[in-house]
């Protein structure tokens, strides 16, 4: 069964609109980790944020913010006024056992000028 | 470098050929993981290594796969007989220790197979 739910395959928007991506997860720890990686076109897989099951405090950085909800699962990704730059897929990953990631299919994010 | 290094780039093999992936970490990390995404899918975990310990090879599809990290640093995955099955992306990942501590990633290894 998937734990990591990204239900938007593909998101198109326009430069400076804000964008949401979802993540719901599925887990019966009481101890978890969740984080969101961004893939270029490159193919690297680069880390954005961790957040463990203990926080629920939203974080923001720069354009970036991010929601934590344990009552809906959900952990949410929301850019502010996106940039072409912000092109990419985007994963949702949750770790139980303390070391596996389970991502979620991804998000294919496409901002045009 | 500073990151993970991963060779070749791409990979080309016929159906039954051997072949190896190599993964350098980052220098110091502890941990370190092999992943596999297929096109339009998100990676999935093969194994896992902490120095030259493999703890976990739950994910590897089958036994003509193997991975190894002899001296707690360089890796390296080997897929034995390879099928068609087998192309994907193989990711390698490290990280300082085992607590949850984000992993790094390299550009990958591309393997297709004809």
């Amino acid at each position: 069964a998937q734990k990591v739910t990204q239900a938007q395959t593909e998101i198109s928007v326009v430069e400076k609109e804000d964008v949401t991506l979802d993540c719901v997860y599925e887990t019966r720890d009481t101890t978890y980790y969740l984080f969101w990686y961004k893939q270029p076109p490159s193919g690297e897989l680069v880390f954005l944020i961790r957040r463990n099951s203990f926080d629920e405090q939203n974080e923001i950085s720069g354009r970036y913010s991010w929601n934590f909800q344990k009552s809906t699962s959900s952990f949410n990704f929301t850019i502010t006024a996106s940039q072409v730059v912000d092109s990419a897929v985007y994963f949702c990953a949750l770790s139980e056992a303390g070391y596996a990631l389970n991502f979620g299919k991804g998000t294919s994010l496409l901002v045009t000028p | 470098g500073a990151g993970v290094s991963q060779s070749p780039r791409y990979k080309v093999a016929k159906r039954g050929q051997d072949v190896a992936l190599r993964c350098d970490p980052i220098s110091g990390h502890v941990s370190l993981f092999w992943y596999q995404q297929a096109l339009g899918q998100g990676p999935e975990f093969l194994t896992y290594f902490q120095n030259e310990a493999q703890l976990d090879k739950s994910g590897l599809p089958s036994d003509r796969f193997f991975a190894e990290r002899p001296e707690g640093s360089v890796s390296t995955l080997k897929i034995q007989r390879t099928q068609q099955e087998d192309s994907a992306v193989y990711l390698c990942a490290s990280s300082q220790d085992l607590a949850n501590q984000p992993q790094h990633f390299g550009d990958g290894t591309r393997l297709s197979i004809l």
